[in-house]
């Protein structure tokens, strides 16, 4: 089972910063937090990753609480492009390690 | 960064024919390959994981002599939906494992089934 809670949907204006959440209450100390983008009919797109301290890409921004039990995920400036179904995942240091999907938070971006 | 390609993108079958979808690894030897089937407005589920040179192991509940995985080089994995039937018509995504952290997904492959 998916070790990550999101919310179901998200609205976001255009040009605002898109703060997706994510809860990950068991992440072991080894997990690092995923996150991916699933834009409709392809295949899941990297944005970022991180252990414990915040990252940031040219991509997105990943804040991670201190306690590591959950993080968001923030888009600085939302466009219609990012429209998508994005991922929050735990997983293992181990590069063979499964990746399982939760349900995901299907962000709209508002014109 | 890594590419992953699929093939074929989309296909279109008759009920009980068999189908092969292949995943290759281009940039990266891939000892790991993950397959998963998505169903409309579904999250990804995983089906097996394809290791190369032995047999694949597979999610609870998925069949085994349904979806017959070969992992046969480094660089590609092979996913052959057997005797497919309408309620096998998915989105089917591989991704190579063992490379990059930032782990690349492949393209997807919509599979229909009449």
């Amino acid at each position: 089972d998916a070790k990550t809670t999101q919310p179901t949907s998200m609205d976001c204006a255009e040009g605002r910063a898109a703060n997706l959440p994510c809860n990950h209450s068991t992440i072991s100390g080894n997990e690092y937090v995923y996150w991916y983008r699933q834009i409709h009919s392809q295949g899941p797109q990297y944005i970022i990753h991180g252990l414990k301290n915040n990252e940031t890409n040219e991509m997105a921004s990943l804040i991670i609480t201190e306690d590591r039990k959950s993080s968001t995920l923030i888009l600085p400036h939302a466009t219609l492009r990012d429209t998508a179904v994005y991922y929050c995942i735990v997983r293992g240091s181990n590069r063979d390690d499964k990746i399982i999907f939760g349900k995901g938070t299907r962000l709209h971006i508002l014109p | 960064g890594a590419v992953v390609s699929q093939h074929p993108s989309w296909v279109i079958c008759k009920s009980g024919t068999s189908v092969k979808i292949e995943c290759r690894s281009l940039d990266f030897q891939a000892t790991t390959m993950f397959w998963y089937r998505q169903f409309p407005k579904q999250s990804l589920m995983l089906m097996a994981t394809s290791n190369e040179g032995s047999k694949a192991t597979y999610e609870q509940g998925v069949e085994k002599d349904k979806f017959l995985i070969n992992h046969a080089s480094l660089t590609l994995s092979t996913l052959t939906v057997t005797s497919a039937h309408p309620e096998d018509s998915s989105f089917y995504i591989c991704t190579p494992a063992g490379g990059y952290n930032e782990q690349f997904f492949g393209p997807g492959t919509r599979l229909t089934v009449l």
